[in-house]
């Protein structure tokens, strides 16, 4: 069956601190993936999405994701976070007819 | 360009009970979707339409659970009776064509929030 593991479920960082979530997925077809973002009080909105071609993607914000096939894994980077980056994070991977299973969900705190 | 709209934003109810939620999505979107977002998990689609057809509801509990899109623009969500383990977010979302032969994003409104007691 088609999942999505985001193993860090609580971040805290500070201010300028270098970030990395990670994101392991289950799924036999043509890998779609996807970096969601929901910051307090808003929206689920799209950070940033793999298709094909470059394994490294970059979204909105500065925040950047790497394919690794062998590893089954899209890993959410950001060099530098702000405090303004505190939200939740999910990582989906696409299934049939445009279906998206995501992942739990990882809590970032940054601390200013 | 007006987003997503879902109401209500709070909805408590007592077990046994019915409860309707509804969601407009973003004008001239042909596909919507409803999504169950609980505590601490990531959201799960429930239900997939196509304009007024029914794409996918494999994950709809259908004794309880029932949604419509009549006329293929807004669409209400049921639960009736409503258990415990309903108490979610309640998320809709809308693309703009499920067939287009690419990929559309997806745009989510602010869900509606349900406790049951």
């Amino acid at each position: 069956a088609q999942s999505v593991s985001q193993h860090n479920h609580h971040v805290i960082l500070s201010e300028a601190a270098s970030l990395e979530l990670g994101c392991n997925y289950s799924y036999g077809g043509t890998v779609n993936l996807f970096w969601y973002v929901q910051y307090p009080g808003q929206h689920l909105q799209l950070l940033l999405k793999y298709f094909s071609g470059d394994p490294l993607v970059k979204g909105i914000k500065g925040f950047e994701a790497e394919f690794i096939k062998s590893k089954f894994s899209f890993n959410l980077r950001k060099p530098s976070v702000q405090w303004s980056d505190t939200a939740e994070y999910f990582c989906a991977v696409k299934v049939s007819f445009q279906k998206l299973v995501f992942g739990t969900g990882t809590r970032l705190l940054v601390s200013p | 360009e007006a987003g997503v709209a879902q109401s209500p934003r709070y909805k408590i109810i007592e077990k046994r009970q019915s409860v309707a939620f509804w969601c407009n999505p973003i004008s001239g979107h042909a596909t919507l979707y409803w999504y169950q977002q609980i505590l601490g998990q990531g959201p799960k689609l429930l239900i997939q339409f196509q304009n007024n057809g029914v794409v996918d509801d494999s994950q709809l509990p259908k004794d309880r659970f029932s949604a419509e899109r009549l006329k293929g623009v807004d669409s209400t969500l049921k639960i009736q009776p409503a258990k415990l383990e309903d108490s979610a977010v309640y998320l809709c979302a809308s693309s703009l064509d499920l067939f287009s032969g690419s990929y559309n994003e997806q745009f989510f409104g602010p869900g509606t929030r349900l406790t049951v007691l």
